[in-house]
Parts: C-alpha cells; structure tokens; sequence
C-alpha cells in the first residue's frame, strides 16, 4: 500500500456541484493531515488542516477517519476558481521527527 | 511580506555544469526542505534541514547536496546535474516539527531545471 493515495482524476465538474477527493494513508502513526492545493505550475498551498473531529471553512469540509485510515475533502458549491490540483498531506514520523509526505494529486476542473 | 523566494525561476543547463539554486525565508522559520516534483510521481522530497548546520536526506538525495550556514539560506547545490534531474524543484519552510506532529509548510514559488 502506498504511503498517501488518491485518485488522480480528473474530475469534470460544472459551476455550483459538489465533489468529494478521498485519500487514504498507510501509516497508522501518522497525526497530522492536510489539504493543499496547487495551480498549474505554481507552489502548493494550504488548503486547510484536517481534525479529528472534522472541520469545515467556507465551502470545504474536512473529514479524518483514523480507523481505516481516510481523509476527505468535500467542495459544496464549486466555482470556476477551485480549478486546481488538491494534495492529500500525511505525516509520519522520521528519525525523531515528522516530515510530511505528499500524495500525487487529484485535479478538479470546473466548467462553466 | 512572509515569503519564500528562489533563484533562478528557469534554469536550462547541460550535463555536468554544477548550478546552485537558492533559497531563503525570511518567517524565521527552523525548518526547511527541498522538493522535487516530477509528472506521474508528486512531491518527493530531496533533503530537510531542522536548523543551522542540521540537514538529512529526504528521499530522492542522490544528486543533491544543501548546506545550511544561516537560518534563513537553503540552498541545493548539483555538484554534476544529469538529464534525470530534470524537474520542478520547490523549497518550502515552516516551524519545527515534532515528533508526532507536523505544521503548514510555505513554499517558494518553484524553480524549472532542465539539464540537457
């Protein structure tokens, strides 16, 4: 099993859908998740941090489920500008500290 | 402005030219890493560093060298670059992990090397 998986997509979506990314992590050691994002070409960046409880800012909604290992990122509402690659964030620990490790990316393209 | 910034953006080199790209933060952060981005693999990452004279090797660092002699400096050196080094090199910095627990990362804006 990889270390952080999603599915690569794309996912085509129109303005004003719902679309849920799921990822999945290896290491059940792991305790801090994120969501980043990345335009094309440019740097990724934080999206939002997933809890344990679940967390929601604005239009995203994060869910961690520790037992099998999940993480989700659900966008209500999408717009024309969510357009974008969202990374899946898992860290693990290494050598007395936690480094992160990234999943590939799961590209959304929303039309008009 | 809090920001990470590198030099060069683009970089077209040949074989065997050694090139240094820089990096520097100016967020005071402890932490720093370099990542290399290749289609079809992600973000790997190529060396860290948790503080002045601290680094290790991530996992991609053949190829690769850093140095840490300030807080705010991280460069990647490629002492011989080779066409398989060819990619998207980003340097990204945040607080010091712990062992368990890791925090927002902030990267730079992205170096393209090709090495022909």
């Amino acid at each position: 099993r990889k270390e952080v998986e999603q599915d690569p997509g794309p996912f085509n979506v129109p303005e004003g859908a719902t679309v849920a990314f799921n990822c999945t992590y290896s290491n059940s050691a792991s305790q801090s998740f994120f969501w980043y994002r990345q335009d094309c070409r440019k740097e990724p960046k934080l999206l939002m941090s997933v809890y344990s409880s679940g967390n929601e800012d604005g239009r995203f909604t994060a869910q961690l489920n520790r037992a099998s290992q999940y993480i989700s990122l659900l966008i209500r509402d999408s717009k024309l500008s969510d357009s974008a690659t969202y990374l899946c964030v898992v860290s693990r620990p290494n050598s007395g500290y936690s480094t992160l490790t990234f999943g590939k990316g799961t590209m959304l393209l929303v039309s008009p | 402005e809090a920001q990470v910034t590198q030099n060069p953006r683009y970089l077209i080199t040949v074989t065997g030219k050694k090139l240094t790209v820089t990096c520097s933060q100016n967020m005071n952060h402890e932490y720093m890493s370099w990542y290399r981005q290749d289609p079809g693999l992600g973000l790997r990452q190529i060396y860290y560093s948790m503080n002045v004279e601290v680094t290790d090797k991530g996992d991609v660092p053949e190829g690769y060298k850093v140095s840490r002699k300030e807080k705010r400096n991280f460069p990647l050196i490629l002492e011989s670059p080779s066409p398989n080094q060819t990619s998207l090199y980003f340097c990204a910095s945040g607080a010091l992990p712990g062992l368990l627990v890791s925090y927002e990362q902030y990267f730079g804006p992205g170096t393209r090397l090709t090495v022909t």
